[in-house]
């Protein structure tokens, strides 16, 4: 039983088209996040969701825009895509308290042809 | 912001070795520090975490250790083997009235672990 699934797991596209990854949690989380993990590994925040509201806003391009239907699902949608967009990206959440872990699923990789 | 800092980028023991991966971080205020480790095209999954009112926690073989005067923490990995073979990041948080902000992870340091 998957606790954080998304989908699809790969995504190969080329520059230009408008795509959308789907984020879903079962774990009654409050806050969910996209992270993006680039060729390096580097792991950077996008964005974070809690109950239905964007909370933190990283400097991400505004082709980037996470949806959120309900609290268990945080949808990232990207349009006009670029080369450089091509990376692996991570959903996860977290209860949102006082010092929680984070818990990732099992990532998008994204190939932009 | 937050600033987090991982050295070494790559390390290579052999097994039963000890392995140590340090951070450091920028923002005084930060209270959380947990490691992630992740393995060849797998999610991070957490392997241990600390918070800013200890100095030190084990789990088995792994340990971490955190010194908030110098705001450095490490990660101690002791008899080392080939399943420990991932690549390990810190990260760092710290608390807004109750909700927890943004976990700014190092940049990640690849174990190797030689049979």
């Amino acid at each position: 039983d998957t606790a954080v699934s998304q989908t699809p797991k790969y995504l190969v596209t080329q520059m230009g088209n408008d795509k959308s990854i789907k984020c879903e949690q079962n774990l009654g989380h409050d806050t969910m996040y996209w992270y993006k993990q680039d060729s390096k590994k580097f792991l950077k925040i996008m964005f974070s969701y809690n109950n239905k509201e964007l909370i933190i806003n990283e400097t991400v391009p505004n082709r980037f825009s996470p949806k959120s239907p309900d609290k268990a699902h945080l949808n990232l949608h990207i349009n006009s895509l670029e080369l450089g967009d091509s990376a692996v990206y991570f959903c996860a959440s977290s209860p949102g308290s006082y010092n929680s872990p984070l818990h990732f699923g099992n990532g998008t990789r994204l190939t932009v042809t | 912001g937050e600033n987090v800092e991982q050295h070494p980028s790559t390390l290579s023991v052999q097994e039963g070795d000890s392995a140590v991966i340090k951070c450091t971080y920028s923002d005084s205020a930060s209270n959380y520090f947990p490691w992630y480790k992740q393995e060849l095209g797998k999610r991070p999954q957490l392997i241990i975490d600390i918070r800013s009112n200890v100095g030190e926690k084990k789990d088995q073989r792994i340990a971490v250790t955190l010194n908030k005067t110098a705001k450095h923490f490490s990660l101690h990995i002791t008899e080392t083997q080939p399943e420990d073979s991932a690549v390990y990041f810190c990260a760092a948080s710290r608390d807004y009235g109750g909700s927890q902000g943004n976990l700014i992870f190092g940049k990640g340091t690849k174990l190797s672990v030689k049979p």
